[in-house]
């Protein structure tokens, strides 16, 4: 089966904490895609960051970073120093091969409130 | 230089009314995605294009939804006979390449609310 599970539903924090996004992936395939998005309240997503399974490197962009683990199949993303800004709706996407093409799965989102 | 947008933004139907939801890809993207979300969900798959080509249709809910992207440009979801489950927000997505993995583009969706 392949799926993805965000746990978090919704996250309050204060101004400035440091907070981290959860997101476990099921696949058996072995070539895969991870992603990251932030859907403001405008409701558009936006991409945040892309990451290909043979490439466990983590990354820091600025105050956001991602620890990606294929050994607990995880994909996580912290945010520093938060700030109101960073309120939305954040989605983690698995993109897998299907029937000799390919499609996107997307966890159910977690919900970070960031309060002044 | 301009986004995905997506026509209508708001659309209220009577039930079992036909509606058309448009999309107009950025510019020379090759690939193209229509997704339904549901309040409070993520993002569900419904159909890719390549092209004009439709390559997976496996996430179509029933046969009352038809999508087609005959220049492989601008893109139409259709659905007949529209039923109060097919309330939701239809996102639409658009990729450069045609191979996994890419960065998608996302439209502003509409959202579409059957009485």
């Amino acid at each position: 089966a392949q799926k993805v599970t965000q746990a978090q539903t919704e996250i309050s924090v204060v101004e400035k904490e440091d907070v981290t996004l959860d997101c476990v992936y099921e696949t058996r395939d072995t070539t895969y895609y991870l992603f990251w998005y932030k859907q403001p309240p405008s409701g558009e997503l936006v991409f945040l960051i892309r990451r290909n399974s043979f490439d466990e490197q983590n990354e820091i962009s600025g105050r956001y970073s991602w620890n990606f683990q294929k050994s607990t199949s995880s994909f996580n993303f912290t945010i520093t120093a938060s700030q109101v800004v960073d309120s939305a709706v954040y989605f983690c996407a698995l993109s897998v091969t299907a029937s000799g093409t390919y499609k996107y799965i997307f966890g159910t989102g977690t919900r970070l409130k960031v309060l002044a | 230089g301009a986004g995905v947008s997506q026509s209508p933004r708001y659309k209220v139907a009577k039930r079992g009314q036909d509606v058309a939801l448009r999309c107009d890809p950025i510019s020379g993207h090759v690939s193209l995605f229509w997704y339904q979300q549901a309040l409070g969900q993520g993002p569900e798959f419904l159909t890719y294009f390549q092209n004009e080509a439709q390559l997976d249709k496996s996430g179509l809910p029933s046969d009352r939804f038809f999508a087609e992207r005959p220049e492989g440009s601008v893109s139409t979801l259709k659905i007949q006979r529209t039923q109060q489950e097919d309330s939701a927000v239809y996102l639409c997505a658009s990729s450069r390449g045609g191979g996994q993995g890419g960065e998608q583009y996302f439209g502003p969706g509409t959202r579409l609310t059957v009485t």
